[in-house]
């Protein structure tokens, strides 16, 4: 099945842990992006990438770190010097190009304890 | 500054009561109108993409139009399963990025 896969669905750190989110999709796209979800605001972008090796900071970078080395894969690593990363994050991939559509993965989401 | 202002926040409606979703926009230089459906817990779901003013989709009980400044999405005789957050976001000249709005909590009660 062609798709976007996120895991894990549910994820806890403690305070002061860096931790890794996956998201990998098989539809051959180009673009890979990473939202955050807060109750009662719109999502916002964290990264994105358009190609293999590259990939720029969206509206809230600060916190976050990305990487793309290969065209599957875009994990999201969630640092210590977020200060507030409890939310729901969300993983999208689409043809490179201004005008096409996103799709998105199923999501996960980060709880600090 | 880009924005996308959708309304009501929130919407109930017996099954089979037809009603609009508004989504207001500001861009500079639209390159696209999305429309999503996200269901509690879940990714968004992609609906449709609108481009130009007068564009008209559809897709079963929905149909999304658009002019320069807003776009809305039509449902026609709901049904209890169409209930969910439905999610409109631009894209700009300013770049890739999707700009969403807060969106429009529908229940559709039997």
């Amino acid at each position: 099945d062609g798709g976007i896969t996120q895991s894990p669905k549910y994820l806890f750190r403690k305070e002061g842990q860096n931790v890794t989110l996956s998201c990998e999709q098989n539809l051959n796209h180009d673009a890979m992006y990473w939202y955050r979800q807060d109750p009662g605001q719109g999502l916002r972008l964290i990264y994105y990438s358009q190609i293999v090796n590259d990939f720029q900071k969206g509206d809230i970078a600060e916190g976050y770190s990305v990487s793309r080395e290969k065209k599957e894969s875009f994990p999201l690593t969630v640092t210590s010097a977020q200060k507030n990363p409890t939310a729901f994050y969300l993983c999208a991939s689409g043809l490179a190009g201004v005008y096409n559509e996103q799709f998105f993965g199923p999501g996960t989401r980060l709880t600090v304890l | 500054e880009d924005q996308v202002t959708q309304s009501p926040e929130a919407l109930r409606l017996q099954e089979g009561e037809s009603s609009s979703l508004n989504c207001s926009y500001t861009v500079s230089g639209l390159r696209g109108l999305f429309w999503y459906r996200q269901d509690p817990g879940k990714g968004p779901e992609f609906l449709f993409t609108l481009y130009s003013a007068g564009e008209e989709k559809e897709k079963e009980r929905l149909k999304a139009t658009l002019t320069k400044k807003e776009s809305f999405l039509h449902i026609t005789a709901p049904k209890p399963e169409d209930s969910a957050t439905y999610l409109c976001a631009v894209r700009a000249n300013s770049g890739y990025a999707l700009n969403f709005g807060k969106g429009t909590s529908l229940l559709v009660t039997p």
